[in-house]
């Protein structure tokens, strides 16, 4: 099984801040990770796919990167909509797919 | 409008069954594959099991191999999940969702609200 681990747990952000938040892949998932929020009461919602491709509606301010196994997340300017619960995930390894644990981003 | 509609989930005993199911609408579903992923409050998001658009492909976590059977119905637009064998483990909101292509290599790309499956004697 192929492990997805999500640092920080949570990440303390002010309105209007850069927030990155990171996911390593115990192995190789080639570009084959998705990015999710989900906000309480509410099902996941799709950001990225293929690493760093946008969802359609996503804003721009959501951006996905990868280097090797390891893949980032990075909203540049917080919005008030944005405090929520990230989950990665990877794709690649059918019928395997396996989450992060998720990293909840909190208003500072 | 994607609307994945879940249903079926509820109290059971361990060791009974439930069946779960899924009405999808706004979107042509048979060309499409589709999914059932877990969440529970101490082990996150789980995919449990996915299905190719014609059942071609399907397959299962080890969690729940053997005892889940995913199946679907295109004439009807629905999914299911039928789980026997129920352990307190399996307790959890259960989400259908849609993949973004038809061959189940991913990524999903609409969820629905979810239906909650407690296992508790």
């Amino acid at each position: 099984e192929i492990v997805m681990t999500q640092s920080p747990a949570t990440l303390s952000v002010s309105p209007g801040e850069r927030a990155t938040l990171s996911c390593r892949a115990s192995q190789g998932v080639s570009n084959n990770l998705a990015w999710y929020q989900q906000k309480p009461g509410q099902a996941p919602r799709l950001l990225i796919y293929t690493a760093s491709t946008r969802a359609t509606g996503i804003p721009a301010r959501f951006s996905g990167s990868r280097s090797g196994t390891e893949f980032t997340l990075t909203i540049s300017s917080l919005q008030s909509q944005d405090f929520a619960v990230y989950y990665c995930q990877q794709y690649n390894n059918w019928p395997l797919w396996t989450f992060g644990q998720g990293t909840k981003v909190e208003i500072k | 409008e994607v609307q994945l509609v879940e249903s079926g989930g509820g109290l059971v005993q361990p060791g009974k069954s439930l069946r779960l199911s899924c009405t999808a609408s706004g979107f042509t579903f048979d060309d499409f594959a589709m999914h059932w992923v877990r969440q529970t409050p101490g082990k996150g998001l789980e995919w449990v099991s996915g299905s190719s658009w014609n059942s071609g492909s399907i397959g299962y976590a080890d969690s729940v191999k053997g005892r889940f059977t995913i199946s679907r119905d295109n004439a009807k637009n629905s999914l299911y999940l039928q789980m026997n064998s129920l352990r307190a483990e399996d307790t959890a909101l259960y989400f259908c969702a849609k993949d973004m292509y038809s061959s189940s290599s991913g990524p999903i790309d609409h969820w629905g609200q979810g239906t909650l499956v407690t296992v508790s004697s």
